[in-house]
C-alpha cells in the first residue's frame, strides 16, 4: 500500500477564515512533507517532518502552521491567507527523510 | 538558479514508439534521482529512481539512464501508451539532504 490520503479534496476559504488540511499515511513512513504547487510549476517544498519533528521550514509565512500529531498524520493549519496562496497543496511521505517520496492527491485551495 | 533542468516543455510520440524524456542537473552534490508522473489536478506519482552509483535502472516499460560525467539523465518509456500522457518531473536529492529539487516538467502526449 503506497497510499497517502489528503482531505479535503477542495477548499474555498475567505481571507479571515481558519481552516486545516489533513494528510494521513499508513506505510510506516517516518518523514512527511508539505508542498505547494501552482499551475504549470513544479512542487515547492514548504515543510519537512522527520520522526515527528520539524526538520525544514522553507521560509514559509506564519499564516501556514504545520503540525504532526503522530507518525501517520500531518496537518497544515491555515489562517488569514491571501488570494495568492491559492494553489494545490500536496502532502508526501517517505520511509526516512531523503527517500523516495509518495504523494497524496492534493487539496485544491482557493482563497477568496 | 535552476539546478534541475528539463529543457523540453513538451514532447509528442506515436503510440507504440519510444518516449525519451531528458533532464540535466548542475549540482554535483546530487546523488539520487527520481522521476514522477503527474496528471492534472492529481499529486505526482513516483515512477522510478536511480542512485548515482548506477548508470541504469529498469522497471517494466520504464528505464532511467544516468550519465554522471555529463550531469544528464533520461527516462525511456517503451512502448509508449496513450495512458502515459502526463507531465513528467525529474527530481534530485543531494547527499544527506531532505530537499527534493524538481525540474519544471515535460508534458508528454502519446498519440494513438
Amino acid at each position: 500500500d503506497t497510499e497517502v490520503t489528503q482531505t479535503p479534496k477542495h477548499l474555498v476559504m475567505g481571507m479571515t477564515n481558519k481552516k486545516s488540511l489533513k494528510c494521513e499515511q499508513h506505510m510506516g513512513h517516518r518523514a512527511m512533507y508539505w508542498y505547494k504547487q501552482k499551475a504549470k510549476k513544479p512542487p515547492e517544498l514548504m515543510f519537512v517532518y522527520s520522526y515527528e519533528k520539524l526538520s525544514i521550514n522553507e521560509s514559509v509565512p506564519s499564516r501556514f502552521s504545520p503540525e504532526c500529531p503522530n507518525s501517520s498524520l500531518l496537518n497544515l493549519h491555515l489562517h488569514a491567507l491571501q488570494p495568492e496562496d491559492s494553489a494545490l497543496y500536496l502532502c508526501a511521505s517517505s520511509q526516512v527523510a531523503g527517500g523516495e517520496q509518495y504523494f497524496g492527491p492534493g487539496t485544491r485551495l482557493t482563497v477568496t | 538558479d535552476q539546478q534541475v533542468k528539463q529543457n523540453s516543455p513538451s514532447l509528442s510520440v506515436q503510440e507504440g514508439r519510444i518516449s525519451i524524456l531528458n533532464c540535466d542537473y548542475t549540482n554535483s552534490m546530487f546523488d539520487y534521482f527520481l522521476w514522477y508522473k503527474k496528471y492534472p489536478a492529481e499529486g505526482p506519482t513516483f515512477l522510478i529512481s536511480i542512485s548515482s552509483i548506477k548508470d541504469k535502472n529498469e522497471d517494466g516499460r520504464f528505464t532511467v539512464f544516468l550519465n554522471k560525467s555529463a550531469k544528464h539523465l533520461s527516462l525511456h518509456i517503451v512502448p509508449s501508451q496513450p495512458g502515459d500522457s502526463a507531465v513528467y518531473f525529474c527530481a534530485a536529492y543531494g547527499a544527506g539532504s531532505y530537499q527534493l529539487t524538481f525540474g519544471k516538467g515535460t508534458k508528454l502526449s502519446v498519440i494513438p
